[in-house]
């Protein structure tokens, strides 16, 4: 079975600064995407960025950037320059290959951003 | 074009009572998937639907629960009985095919609340 781990509960962060949310995942398939979302207080999901396993490259998006280490199953997101409106619940994900293609959420990380 | 829309937003139902919570996809897309989201928890998978089919139901408990994606109209996850253990967000997200599953955008949610 597919397991997504966040073992931040919550970080604060200085505004400006770089910060890095924990992610590593369990999976037996050799093919699989992960997935971060951001969770604001009004509460939607918003796709933030993708990483496919067979990517050879870490994904960026703007100022999100996943550091992808396939042999550790780590794929820890980096928001640099971050800002206020940063704060936020973020939730890891993996997507199965096969079958139904559902995500697996981790538990989230709630990330504060200090002025 | 419009995003993925679930109505209502917000859901007040007494114990006992029946909760209906709607889902129209994006244009174009015939997927739609159902996850719920308990307070400070992640998102976990209930139910996987296209048109008229139910693909996948593994994470859908096995009483009170069901759901529809009927060939015209919204897909409809329908709670029969809640109680107050069903209080949550319910998310779902849709998808054009299965193979694009990366493409896969979520409603802004439904808040259902058992009083």
């Amino acid at each position: 079975a597919q397991k997504i781990t966040q073992t931040q509960p919550g970080m604060f962060v200085q505004e400006k600064e770089a910060v890095t949310l924990d992610c590593t995942y369990d999976t037996s398939d050799p093919s699989y995407g992960l997935f971060w979302y951001k969770q604001p207080s009004s509460g939607e999901m918003i796709f933030l960025i993708y990483q496919g396993s067979y990517d050879q490259q870490n994904a960026t998006e703007g100022r999100y950037s996943l550091n992808f280490q396939k042999a550790r199953k780590s794929a820890n997101l980096v928001i640099s320059a971050s800002q206020l409106g940063d704060s936020a619940m973020y939730f890891c994900a993996m997507r199965e290959i096969q079958g139904a293609q559902k995500l697996v959420f981790g538990q989230g990380t709630r990330l504060t951003i200090n002025p | 074009n419009a995003g993925v829309m679930q109505n209502p937003r917000h859901l007040v139902r007494r114990r006992g009572q029946e909760a209906r919570l709607r889902c129209s996809p994006m244009k174009g897309h015939s997927h739609v998937y159902w996850y719920r989201q308990l307070p400070e928890e992640g998102l976990k998978f209930m139910v996987y639907l296209q048109k008229e089919n139910i693909i996948d139901e593994s994470g859908m408990p096995k009483e009170r629960f069901s759901a529809e994606f009927p060939k015209e109209g919204p897909s409809i996850l329908r709670i029969q009985q809640v109680v107050r253990g069903d209080s949550a967000a319910y998310f779902c997200a849709s998808s054009p095919s299965r193979d694009r599953v990366v493409e896969a955008f979520f409603g802004q949610g439904t808040r259902l609340t058992v009083v």
